[in-house]
């Protein structure tokens, strides 16, 4: 069935540096995927998501690429911000029903 | 944009207490709802899928009987632990996703609640 692998954290950057959170999937055929964040004591909100394969998802700096060829979805800022301190998900549908599947989480901090 | 409402944020309780969470879609229909638990520090642990107008659907190891799950309308889900215990303190989360009838769901995302933090003393 489908998953997700996500690499794990916890990772600490300092202000304006750059980040990636790498994410592996396996799937039949082509889901759509997807990036959550949450923020602390919060639960999750859509960060980006795209539906097909070389579509680049962005919001509030982030992009995430569909890699067909190497089956990944890695989160990237150019620049990170304090505010961004948080944990990530990343996520794809199951093939039947309407049932996610989440990778572990990566827990963010960015430090001024 | 789509909307879930949870409701409570925060319930602190004695132990042996039932504690009810609801879980409201406000602007769409939901057929299918997700409960999710969340220990600190770890990812969201699917419990249950909530199914409108028939038996919830559990996952491997959860106990239907502790955690009760009703669906009784398109935009209402509760679950409902039952005779709480300090164990059962953690990080409760629903969710639902938009689906319209005949029309292609795929790119759907889940839409979340801002989850319930249970305490059971």
């Amino acid at each position: 069935g489908n998953s997700v692998t996500q690499m794990e954290g916890p990772v600490t950057l300092s202000e304006e540096a750059f980040l990636t959170i790498n994410c592996t999937y396996t799937a039949t055929g082509y889901p759509s995927l997807f990036w959550y964040v949450q923020y602390p004591g919060e639960g999750l909100q859509l960060l980006l998501k795209a539906t097909k394969a070389d579509d680049k998802g962005s919001n509030k700096g982030f992009e995430a690429t569909y890699r067909k060829e190497t089956t990944s979805f890695h989160l990237e800022k150019g620049s990170v911000q304090v505010s961004d301190s948080a944990v990530y998900f990343c996520a794809l549908p199951a093939n039947t029903g309407n049932q996610f599947y989440f990778g572990t989480g990566t827990s963010l901090t960015v430090i001024p | 944009g789509a909307v879930v409402s949870q409701h409570p944020s925060w319930v602190i309780c004695k132990s042996g207490t039932s504690v009810k969470i609801e879980c409201r879609s406000l602007d769409f229909q939901a057929t299918t709802m997700f409960w999710y638990r969340q220990f600190p520090k770890q990812s969201l642990m699917l419990m249950a899928t909530s199914n409108e107008g028939s038996k919830a659907t559990y996952e491997q190891g959860v106990e239907k009987d502790k955690f009760l799950i009703n669906h009784a309308s398109l935009t209402l889900s509760t679950l409902t632990v039952t005779s709480a215990h300090p164990e059962d303190s953690s990080f409760y989360i629903c969710s639902a996703r938009v689906v319209r009838a005949g029309g292609d769901h795929s790119n759907q995302p889940q839409h979340f609640g801002d989850g319930t933090r249970l305490s059971i003393l």
